[in-house]
């Protein structure tokens, strides 16, 4: 049973524009939720994390939203660069400094130059 | 050397094969994580390692034998593999309590024949 589902595993985005990759959970004991971001033949590297005490967090050109009632979250790129093509994994936690991530499948992003 | 490494990158083994997948972190990390990818699957937690002792053993077969001689460095030992197994083993690092900015390595791609 995944309980991280990224359900789209494609996404094409012309460049420039926004990219908006989504995220559900099943889990509601998950509060602590991250984006990791890979290139191939690298291991996966952190973007941006939310806890569920916000609904919005921003970093630069990364902004990651939560909806909690809705088991939701979601990763917005703007504007969308040629470097960003890559894998985004969805992650999430509880809160404790043992509890382990479980990821999502991915979403393979392409930005379209 | 900087960051996580993993040795070999790739790797091909027979069903009868001994072989051993190592990681180093120059991070000064003290919590190291192995993780298994397969196709279209998460990646999925295999094993955790706090100040060089296994805190996490997530159901992994016996025929994957993990050892952690130091804070610095992770083994993963293979021995009667099956095909199935075959997929990309990520090893990462971070400080015990802070598992969001786990620091990944490129991985070694694994396949058993």
């Amino acid at each position: 049973d995944q309980q991280v589902k990224q359900n789209s595993p494609s996404l094409s985005v012309q460049e420039g524009r926004i990219s908006i990759l989504n995220c559900d959970y099943t889990n509601s004991m998950f509060d602590y939720f991250l984006w990791y971001k890979k290139y191939p033949a690298e291991g996966p590297t952190f973007l941006i994390s939310i806890s569920s005490i916000k609904d919005k967090n921003e970093d630069g050109r990364f902004t990651v939203f939560l909806n909690k009632s809705a088991k939701h979250l979601s990763l917005h790129i703007v504007p969308s660069q040629p470097g960003d093509s890559a894998v985004y994994f969805c992650a999430a936690s509880g809160l404790g400094g043992n509890e382990k991530l479980t990821f999502g499948t991915g979403t393979r992003l392409t930005i379209i130059p | 050397e900087t960051g996580v490494t993993q040795t070999p990158r790739h790797l091909v083994m027979g069903m009868t094969n001994k072989k051993s997948l190592k990681c180093e972190q120059h991070l000064g990390h003290n919590a190291m994580y192995w993780y298994k990818q397969s196709a279209k699957k998460p990646l999925e937690l295999m094993f955790v390692y706090n100040f060089k002792e296994q805190t996490e053993n997530n159901s992994v077969p016996s025929r994957f034998s993990p050892e952690c001689p130091n804070s610095s460095h992770l083994f993963l030992h293979l021995h009667t593999l099956q095909p199935e197994d075959s997929a990309l083993y990520l090893c990462a690092s971070s400080q015990v309590g802070r598992k969001e900015t786990q620091y990944f390595g490129p991985g070694t791609r694994l396949l058993v024949l």
